[in-house]
């Protein structure tokens, strides 16, 4: 089974900073990584795919980047509606999935 | 409008069984994987179950094998996942979600959850 890990757990950071979240692999999952959001009471709501794709509707100032076992989502500037927890997901070859555990990034 | 929409959670005594039940639209339901995603009060996002377009491939993290089972009626356009044995630790929101392929088999649509809650 291959496990993820994301770091930091928990990142504090005000309005317009830069966010960088990072996920790592147990073994390579090539590209098949994928980034969520969720807000309290919502459910997840993909942000990126295979790596470094924006899923529709994204904004510009979340993008992904890595390959293999160490992934990165970056927000570029901070909006107040991206204070949320954020999970990365990977698919290996025989199609189960596992998702990290998640990092919370909150107002500073 | 693509949708998906669970029902069917409640509380269950362990040992007890209970079908959840989701129902798509505004999307071609026969054309897609789905899956259940599970989320424990307070904890993270738990991957239960996989199943392909026509049924003939299902898939299950092992905590829930032998006693969930995942289906789908395409002719219904629903996806189900009848749980038995339950266990205080499956108690969690029950997500489905469709899986698109051409995402490198990401979770896309998301339904807004059913809560099944474990205890006597």
């Amino acid at each position: 089974e291959i496990v993820l890990t994301q770091s930091p757990a928990t990142l504090s950071l005000s309005p317009g900073e830069r966010a960088t979240l990072s996920c790592r692999a147990s073994q390579s999952v090539s590209s098949y990584l994928a980034w969520y959001q969720q807000k309290p009471g919502q459910a997840p709501r993909l942000l990126i795919y295979d790596a470094s794709n924006r899923a529709t509707g994204i904004p510009a100032r979340f993008s992904g980047s890595g390959s293999g076992t160490d992934f990165t989502l970056t927000i570029s500037s901070l909006e107040p509606e991206d204070f949320a927890v954020y999970y990365c997901q990977q698919r290996s070859n025989w199609r189960r999935f596992t998702f990290g555990p998640g990092t919370k990034v909150d107002i500073k | 409008e693509v949708q998906l929409v669970e029902s069917g959670g409640g509380l269950v005594q362990p040992g007890g069984s209970l079908r959840l039940s989701c129902a798509a639209s505004g999307f071609t339901f026969s054309s897609y994987w789905m899956s259940w995603v599970r989320q424990a009060p307070g904890k993270g996002l738990e991957w239960v179950a996989n199943i392909k377009q026509d049924g003939s491939e299902k898939y299950y993290v092992d905590s829930v094998k032998g006693r969930f089972t995942i289906s789908r009626d395409n002719a219904k356009n629903s996806l189900y996942l009848q749980m038995n044995s339950l266990r205080a630790e499956d108690t969690a929101v029950y997500y489905c979600a469709r899986v698109e392929l051409i995402y490198g088999d990401a979770f896309d649509i998301w339904g807004q959850g059913t809560m099944v809650t474990v205890s006597s």
